[in-house]
């Protein structure tokens, strides 16, 4: 089965500081990995993806996230952080390998709070 | 524009009175699925399809029904809604190419409440 884990709900960040949002996974095989955003009353939005090359990503708003095999994590990531970033955060896994394997597994999701 | 199109966006309904949540996409997407989001526990999918007449069970499917007749529409049956399916659910579509990993796209949710 697989699974993914945001150990933290909530980050909070001052606006220029950089930011980190944590994500770590479980398959038995080989992971798509993906984060998504999702503003209130809104769906979620795409925000970057991970299957296969380099393990550094970068995505949409200026955002990018770290493929570690050997930690199984997928941290998203931002230099900079704005007040506009402040969301809802979701990691999503989906094992290529092995049966259901177009079922797509989300974490919990982090709220990312940054300050003014 | 692309979109992921769910109707309504919100419902109170009480036990027992069936009810469907409508899907629809104008992307040519061959897969659909179905999530609930609680908070606490992220987004469960509930459904998802891989095409016309083939969907299959995700994770928290019970109670639930749903059917694929046509490539956009994915609708989501609750036959005798409990207040336990009170819940923001989530449409969202994506291509399916063997091989590659496609972004999923959302609609906008549907809030239900079952008294």
């Amino acid at each position: 089965a697989q699974s993914v884990a945001q150990p933290e709900d909530q980050v909070n960040v001052a606006e220029g500081n950089p930011l980190t949002v944590k994500c770590t996974y479980s398959v038995s095989g080989n992971p798509y990995l993906f984060w998504y955003v999702q503003y209130p009353n809104r769906g979620l939005q795409f925000l970057l993806k991970y299957i296969t090359g380099d393990n550094l990503v970068k995505g949409s708003y200026g955002f990018e996230a770290e493929f570690n095999k050997s930690q199984t994590s997928f941290h998203l990531k931002k230099p900079s952080a704005l007040v506009s970033d402040s969301a809802l955060y979701f990691c999503a896994v989906r094992d290529i390998s092995g049966a259901g394997s177009y079922q797509l597994t989300f974490g919990k999701g982090t709220k990312l709070s940054v300050i003014p | 524009e692309a979109q992921v199109t769910q109707n309504p966006r919100y419902l109170i309904t009480v036990t027992g009175k069936k009810l469907t949540v409508t899907c629809s996409q104008n992307m040519n997407h061959e897969y659909m699925s179905w999530y609930r989001q609680d908070p606490g526990l992220g987004l469960r999918q509930i459904y998802y399809s891989m095409n016309v007449e083939v969907t299959d069970k995700g994770d928290v499917p019970e109670g639930y029904k749903v059917s694929r007749k046509e490539k956009r529409n994915f609708p989501l049956i609750l036959e005798s809604p409990s207040p336990n399916q009170t819940s923001l659910y989530f449409c969202a579509s994506s291509q399916t190419q063997q091989g590659t990993g496609q972004p999923q796209h959302f609609g906008d949710g549907t809030r239900l409440s079952i008294l």
